[in-house]
């Protein structure tokens, strides 16, 4: 059951914020946030785990509703640097190791 | 250190012939994953091993797929009489723990059949 992401693309100006979700229908254990820029690999940002504990990427937080099995990556004061298709993976339970990963949000940031 | 590794980093077949991907994770990572990625979308999870046993091949497409991690450190995925819609970059990724640990994706192979 593949994640469904939202929006699909956005266009910022330097210094702007945005916020990109991750929505499941199933009960989540863990949500992973990754970068990819065209013809790169993807780049870990974040874990979001079941029961709220968060690692990751100093500049950019994100947030796990369980009720919604929702997570929102929040990206402030964008820089030229973080352009680039941002993607979720989810895992159902602990044991897991198989990433299910949602469509990505194309993420453009202009001077 | 050195991150993943992936070779051949292109790899251009004709319809039929068996094709080898090579995977080398990172030094000491527990655990190993292959992925496939179509322009435009996510990665597509196909199968992960934990040490040397695989753990979940519910991904691979059918039987033409198969993976192999002998000593717990390089891995090769395998796809026998290729076909034109195997054409995709395949991802290998690691992770220092055990899964769900943080993955580190690999630059990948792009595979093309014609």
């Amino acid at each position: 059951q593949q994640p469904v992401q939202s929006p699909q693309a956005v266009i910022l100006r330097e210094g702007e914020d945005a916020v990109i979700n991750c929505s499941s229908s199933k009960a989540l254990y863990s949500v992973h946030w990754y970068r990819q820029k065209h013809g790169e690999a993807p780049v870990f940002l974040m874990i979001l785990l079941k029961g709220g504990e968060q690692k990751g990427h100093e500049k950019i937080s994100a947030s796990f509703n369980e009720k919604k099995q929702q997570s929102s990556l929040y990206l402030t004061a964008s820089q030229l640097s973080y352009s680039g298709t941002y993607f979720c993976g989810t895992l159902l339970r602990a044991s897991q190791g198989n990433l299910i990963f949602g469509k990505g949000t194309k993420l453009s940031v202009k001077p | 250190g050195a991150g993943v590794s992936q070779s051949p980093r292109y790899k251009v077949t004709k319809r039929g012939q068996d094709v080898a991907l090579r995977c080398d994770p990172i030094s000491g990572h527990v655990s190993l994953y292959w992925y496939r990625q179509a322009l435009g979308q996510g990665p597509e999870f196909l199968t992960y091993f934990n040490y040397e046993a695989q753990q979940d091949k519910s991904g691979l497409p059918n039987d033409r797929f198969s993976a192999e991690r002998p000593e717990g450190s390089i891995s090769t995925l395998t796809i026998q009489r290729t076909e034109q819609r195997d054409s995709a970059m395949y991802r290998c990724a690691s992770s220092r723990g055990l899964a769900p640990d943080t993955q580190y994706f690999g630059p990948g192979t792009r595979l093309t059949v014609l």
